[in-house]
């Protein structure tokens, strides 16, 4: 039942930003993006969400697009650390919507 | 501050035995969830526990049961194990006004 769509893998170089996108065309008003990654074997680690704006931790940025319908994740410098699995994932805001599906997510690799 | 902690780290059962999982959230997080991680494949959501009531339940058969403490903290049971539950288990508690969820470092269970 993922409601998100990622390419399965993608290659950046290492000090370059990284550009991570998603598809969430059904997307409802109240349902949020999150993104998680995933470091081999590890549990999965919050990386940020949002709903409308866009939004900036100190880890990356994400970028909704104005139709809410797709979303950019951006790892402004990658290092060798961020090669991962990236998965966005939509869910609602409300107490009801508990869950997080997660589909196949995006194998991200960092080469030096 | 500490994030979530899961106990035992790694696990090895046989077939028809049971296990115990445990999961101390986040201080101050009233949620917790449990998902199970097969081998190369995204997590999949078991249960999520909301001030010791259970708020919502996956897909998965009655073998599996959970529940929460007065401190917040979670056990998850599973009876008769099969070879297929083996799996990486995580837990993850959930914060703020839309209950977001960090993740543990998750337990190992191999099913011998």
């Amino acid at each position: 039942d993922a409601k998100t769509t990622q390419p399965p893998s993608m290659d950046c170089a290492e000090g370059r930003a990284a550009n991570l996108p998603c598809n969430h065309s059904t997307i409802s008003g109240n349902e949020y993006v999150y993104w998680y990654r995933q470091i081999h074997s590890q549990g999965p680690q919050y990386i940020i969400h949002g709903l409308k704006n866009n939004e900036t931790n100190e880890m990356a940025s994400l970028i909704i697009t104005e139709d809410r319908k797709s979303s950019t994740l951006i790892l402004p410098h990658a290092t060798l650390r961020d090669t991962a699995v990236y998965y966005c994932i939509v869910r609602g805001g409300s107490s009801n919507d508990y869950k997080l599906s997660f589909g196949a997510g995006t194998t991200v690799t960092v080469r030096a | 501050d500490a994030g979530v902690t899961q106990s035992p780290t790694h696990l090895i059962k046989t077939r028809g035995q049971h296990v115990t999982l445990r999961c101390s959230p986040i201080s101050g997080h009233k949620s917790v969830s449990w998902y199970q991680q097969v081998l190369g494949q995204g997590p999949q959501f078991i249960f999520q526990y909301y001030e010791k009531e259970e708020r919502g339940r996956g897909n998965f058969p009655d073998r599996f049961s959970a529940r929460q403490f007065p401190n917040y903290s979670s056990e998850l049971n599973v009876n008769a194990l099969l070879l297929g539950d083996s799996a990486l288990y995580l837990c993850a508690s959930g914060a703020g006004s839309t209950d977001t969820q960090y993740f543990g470092p998750g337990t190992r269970l191999t099913v011998l």
